[in-house]
């Protein structure tokens, strides 16, 4: 079973512009993680944010997390051409085991 | 350091043949996954190791599908007898474990296609 829902399925944009990215999520949270997959990297871990958090940075990316509503967002500012790949986030639960689980994706494409 | 490493890269077999795909983690790694992966899907766990120990396999078609982590360091997963269905692309993944809060690594996949 899935988790977390990405929002929308496919983005595409123009190199330099932002992308964002939703992740709605149905449990309780422990933390909750974005991830690249390109066919060239397999999926690659981008950010973790704790369920304590808000907003976290890492280069060109930012997450902001709402417990309240359950949902996370993944912003990346001044797209590349390299950053076109699928982007999931993977939720783990606030009890029982520690398992990353998946949602479907955002497929971003970034035109040159 | 060396990632998780996973053999094959890629498989084709006819229907009803057993096939097994194996995976190194990263040294260190306690924790150790196995997920299966549809095309235009999310990954989707099949089976959770601490060490040496399946802790959570409740995914796992057991009639079959088996796996083994001996000495609680690389792992093989089976199919016997493969059907069509399990086309799809199977990942290892591993983390240090002992915390939630830590990341889990991804091998490269092997892409199984059954004919």
């Amino acid at each position: 079973s899935q988790q977390g829902e990405e929002d929308p399925q496919a983005l595409s944009i123009q190199e330099g512009e932002n992308a964002t990215m939703n992740c709605s999520y149905k449990t309780s949270i422990n933390n909750l993680q974005w991830y690249r997959q390109n066919s060239g990297r397999g999926l690659v871990h981008l950010i973790l944010i704790r369920s304590n958090e808000r907003e976290k940075h890492s280069g060109r990316l930012r997450v902001t997390l709402d417990t309240s509503k359950k949902s996370s967002s993944l912003l990346i500012t001044a797209s590349r051409a390299a950053d076109t790949a699928s982007y999931f986030c993977a939720t783990v639960s606030s009890g029982g085991s520690y398992i990353p689980t998946f949602g479907r994706g955002t497929s971003l494409i970034v035109h040159p | 350091e060396a990632g998780v490493v996973q053999s094959p890269r890629y498989k084709i077999i006819e229907k009803k043949q057993p096939v097994a795909f194996w995976c190194n983690p990263i040294s260190g790694h306690n924790t150790l996954y196995w997920y299966l992966q549809n095309l235009g899907q999310g990954p989707e766990l099949l089976i959770r190791y601490e060490n040496e120990e399946a802790v959570d396999d409740s995914q796992l078609p057991k009639d079959r599908f088996s796996a083994e982590r001996l000495k609680g360091v690389d792992s093989t997963l089976k199919i016997q007898p493969a059907e069509l269905g399990d086309s799809a692309v199977y990942l290892c993944a591993s983390s240090l474990g002992g915390d939630r809060a830590t990341e889990a690594f991804f091998g490269q996949g092997t892409r199984l296609t059954v004919v």
